[in-house]
């Protein structure tokens, strides 16, 4: 059982490249999430999943796109990466049926220079 | 809209003091969870403590409590016995019981052990 698993864990873009972060539950989680993290602003929500086939914006959607096929996984892509983005990602899961504990991935650092 | 605020920025404590960590929040909502999460130096987001609004006890888990008063909109976290590896950030958050399924953090707190 690995939870949460991101990948990858370390990414340097240049200015409008494009890339896909992908993130992965084992434990049949309905619900799924993205978050940036940036000093002093705690976690800001991108986009967020409450089954197979939808998504939702959160807080700070711009710039940022989801998909989420298959309810294992949940993909966040930036298509063409600005500094702005440069931030540590995490992804969670929750089942929300037992208190809505979230489970996060171990953060994916992003660098666009 | 909910909000949630940690106004310590950073906190520090000696080594099997006790100390504790500030969170309020606003809300017209009567249900919902708020929780403590711990962010070590290693970035893993740890689980700490949970309340659920509708239960009056405070949460405990092991060397973590938590005061809440709800009427004050208030959560914060003790931590009896501090220990170095408690040193973390400690991030407040907030869920709605039902509708939305978004969580609401606060913008965290740096928690120093001095040994």
């Amino acid at each position: 059982n690995a939870g949460v698993t991101q990948t990858p864990k370390f990414r340097v873009l240049k200015t409008g490249q494009s890339m896909t972060l992908l993130c992965a539950q084992d434990m049949n989680h309905e619900y799924m999430y993205w978050y940036r993290q940036d000093p002093g602003m705690g976690l800001r929500l991108i986009h967020y999943s409450v089954g197979e086939g939808t998504t939702a914006k959160g807080e700070v959607p711009d710039g940022y796109n989801v998909s989420r096929l298959k309810k294992q996984n949940f993909l966040l892509g930036l298509e063409s990466a600005a500094p702005s983005q440069t931030s540590v990602y995490f992804c969670a899961s929750t089942d929300g049926s037992t208190g809505y504990e979230q489970y996060f991935g171990p953060g994916t650092r992003l660098t666009v220079t | 809209a909910q909000t949630v605020t940690q106004s310590q920025p950073e906190m520090s404590v000696q080594e099997a003091e006790t100390v504790t960590l500030s969170c309020t929040y606003d809300t017209s909502e009567s249900d919902y969870y708020l929780f403590w999460y711990k962010q070590p130096p290693s970035r893993q987001m740890i689980l700490v403590i949970r309340q659920e609004a509708y239960k009056q006890q405070n949460a405990t888990e092991n060397r973590f409590s938590v005061n809440f008063q709800k009427a004050a909109k208030s959560f914060s976290l003790k931590i009896s016995d501090s220990q170095l590896g408690d040193a973390a950030m400690y991030f407040c958050a907030y869920r709605s019981y039902s509708g939305t399924y978004k969580y609401i953090f606060g913008t965290g707190t740096r928690l120093k052990v001095l040994a």
